[in-house]
């Protein structure tokens, strides 16, 4: 069942601009992660962040939690062509075996 | 490491055929998950292992669809006998397995593309 909620669900932007992706979620869990797609590919890792840490970087991306609320917010800063792709948040309940469950996706269009 | 490895990338087959997907995960991951994506469904978890064995299989739609982990390097998903709406991606994902120091990161194979005619 997915339980991630992406907003918004496409987003188009020029290079350069920052992407903001947001995603919330409805039970408790253990961690939050971020992955990307890019088209016909599998889906890559970007970056996790755990229940009890409230913002997280790595390089050009930036990850915010807030759990009192169930969300989660993925931020792209000065994208580039590259960045193109889909983006999808997953999330972590230890007490439900260590699977992923993952939200829609968020379609990202960088345009050169 | 290569990675995830899936076979084959594409598959084509006629309705009513049976067709076997293969997967060997990354070498000392102890998990591993199989998902299908459609554009309708997106991604869904069908059936994932631990220590090679089924933990939760409450994704696998019906009963036409198994899979089988015999060792820790190999897996199949088989579906016997085919429909169109089987036309999917299914990939698979292995990790370090669930712990209290399990990250939860799971590593994707490429894919397998299915079509059904």
């Amino acid at each position: 069942s997915q339980q991630g909620e992406e907003d918004p669900q496409a987003l188009s932007i020029q290079e350069g601009e920052n992407a903001t992706m947001n995603c919330s979620y409805k039970t408790s869990i253990n961690n939050l992660q971020w992955y990307r797609q890019n088209s016909g590919r599998g889906l890559v890792h970007l970056i996790l962040i755990r229940s009890n840490e409230r913002e997280k970087h790595s390089g050009r991306l930036r990850v915010t939690l807030d759990t009192s609320k169930k969300s989660s917010s993925l931020l792209i800063t000065a994208s580039r062509a590259a960045d193109t792709a889909s983006y999808f948040c997953a999330t972590v309940d230890f007490n439900q075996g260590g699977k992923l469950i993952f939200g829609q996706g968020t379609e990202l269009s960088v345009k050169p | 490491d290569a990675g995830v490895i899936q076979s084959p990338r594409h598959e084509v087959t006629e309705m009513g055929q049976e067709v076997t997907l293969r997967c060997k995960p990354i070498s000392g991951h102890n998990s591993l998950f199989w998902y299908r994506q459609t554009m309708m469904r997106g991604l869904e978890l069908l059936i994932y292992f631990n220590n090679n064995v089924p933990i939760d299989d409450s994704g696998m739609p019906e009963d036409r669809f198994s899979a089988k982990m015999p060792n820790a390097s190999f897996s199949t998903l088989k579906i016997q006998p085919s429909e169109p709406r089987d036309s999917a991606v299914y990939f698979c994902a292995s990790s370090l397995g669930a712990s209290g120091s399990f990250s939860g990161e799971q590593f994707f194979g490429p894919g397998t593309r299915l079509t059904v005619l």
